[in-house]
């Protein structure tokens, strides 16, 4: 049972454009979500999170939005560039249960930033 | 100030055999969390230590054990090897235990295992 998904296993945009990462989630009592990015032969690396109690959280060319009615959140990218390709996941945590250890993680999705 | 590092990078085992994995955690952090990532998937939890003791687990079988010393670094141990722990195995280390999951978890770059 994936309760975090991330339905696009690939995205390709090109360079200078706007690249938009979905992620949705079954479980409502998820309140803290992050992205994280992933190139070859490295371990992931913390991009951006945004608590439940907001809906948007915006970091240089990183924008999240969270959705907590339809359970969906998105990572924004703009404008996007060559060295933002890599794969990025989107995890998810029941931080106010402490239970802060144990992240739920999706599929990943592969984006290709095309000169 | 190092990184999260790993050892080895890529290991080859058959069915049935033991395998220990090293992780030395970044310098000052005494919590370490242990992944698998098997193809195509996202990170699965498998457990955490802070200082020295297991502090959660998730979904995996005993077979799968860990260890963390006095300097922080740690091991996973898994025995029993079946051809499903094919996998990338991270070990992400933090500061303190409740940012074991956050932002402030750095990963390591992972040991490749096949089971054969």
């Amino acid at each position: 049972d994936q309760q975090v998904k991330q339905n696009s296993p690939s995205l390709s945009v090109q360079e200078g454009r706007i690249s938009i990462l979905n992620c949705d989630y079954t479980n409502s009592m998820f309140d803290y979500f992050l992205w994280y990015k992933k190139y070859p032969a490295e371990g992931p690396t913390f991009l951006i999170s945004i608590s439940s109690i907001k809906d948007k959280n915006e970091d240089g060319r990183f924008t999240v939005f969270l959705n907590k009615s339809a359970k969906h959140l998105s990572l924004h990218i703009v404008p996007s560039q060559p060295g933002d390709s890599a794969v990025y996941f989107c995890a998810a945590k029941r931080e106010s249960a402490g239970n802060n250890r144990k992240l739920i993680w999706g599929l990943g999705t592969s984006l290709a930033v095309n000169p | 100030e190092t990184g999260v590092t790993q050892s080895p990078t890529h290991l080859i085992k058959t069915r049935g055999q033991q395998v220990t994995l090293r992780c030395s955690s970044q310098s000052g952090h005494n919590t370490v969390s242990w992944y698998q990532q098997a193809l195509g998937q996202g990170p699965q939890f498998i457990f955490q230590y802070y200082r020295e003791e297991e502090n959660g687990r998730g979904n995996f079988p005993p077979r799968f054990s860990g260890l963390q010393f006095p300097n922080y670094s740690s091991e996973l141990n898994v025995n029993a090897l079946e051809l499903d722990d094919s996998a990338l195995y991270l070990c992400a280390s933090s500061l303190e235990v409740s940012e074991g999951a956050g932002k402030t978890q750095y990963f390591g770059p992972g040991t490749r295992l096949l089971v054969l």
